[in-house]
């Protein structure tokens, strides 16, 4: 299994520009979310889908869009980039029955967005 | 948003010597704490999901306690080593569809 993973690993914008943020995870969640990491912060949540065709908005959900068209992929997309963007990005996925394993979430390595 | 504190922020321990932190989730709702380890510039890697109270795991030197009814987990390290230095988080969960309400962690530092 390849876990979750993630494309880019890093990306700098510019104010403005729209991008997407891939993730991808092989474990047939049923969960999968985004957060954002900031300084003194800790993980903030974005987005999440508890299955394909349902998403949900997080704490922090303005100027991200999701969408859930399979169980394996869950792209974030950055509408018009900010540098209030500028961040740490992960990707996590998990089961919500224990008839699928464990609840433990798994997190992806991550994408360094900068935006000047 | 559901209140999930840890203390202290973080601590500095000495090779070799033993420590724990804590987790305050609210009571009601529970259905499960999360516990992971998050070493700097990697992921949050799980460590520990605990449902019951009185519940008790353990990996390795690292081990964990919760009590549901009154609203704590504690993770234990015993004989610190300096590769146990990270951030660790705990989540609360109010059930298996819900969101993971994390806490803010707990910064363990391990000097030889």
């Amino acid at each position: 299994n390849a876990g979750v993973t993630q494309t880019p690993k890093f990306q700098v914008l510019k104010t403005g520009q729209s991008m997407t943020l891939q993730c991808a995870q092989d474990m047939n969640h049923e969960y999968m979310s985004w957060y954002r990491q900031d300084p003194g912060m800790g993980l903030r949540l974005i987005h999440y889908s508890v299955g394909a065709g349902i998403t949900d908005q997080g704490e922090v959900p303005n100027g991200y869009n999701v969408s859930r068209s399979t169980t394996e992929d869950f792209p974030l997309r950055l509408l018009s980039a900010a540098p209030s963007q500028t961040s740490v990005y992960f990707c996590a996925s998990r089961h919500t029955t224990l008839a699928g394993g464990s609840y433990e979430q798994y997190f992806g390595p991550g994408t360094r967005l900068t935006v000047t | 948003i559901l209140n999930v504190e840890q203390s202290p922020q973080s601590l500095h321990v000495q090779e070799g010597d033993s420590t724990n932190f804590t987790c305050s989730f609210p009571s009601s709702n529970f259905y499960a704490l999360h516990w992971y380890r998050w070493e700097t510039a990697k992921s949050p890697e799980a460590l520990f999901v605990m449902t019951l109270n009185g519940d008790e795991k353990k990996k390795g030197r690292i081990s964990a306690t919760l009590n549901t009814k009154e609203g704590y987990s504690y993770l234990y390290i015993k004989g610190s080593q300096p590769e146990d230095s990270a951030t660790y988080l705990c989540a609360f969960l109010t059930d298996s569809w819900g969101k993971l309400q994390f806490g803010a962690g707990t910064q363990v530092v391990v000097t030889p």
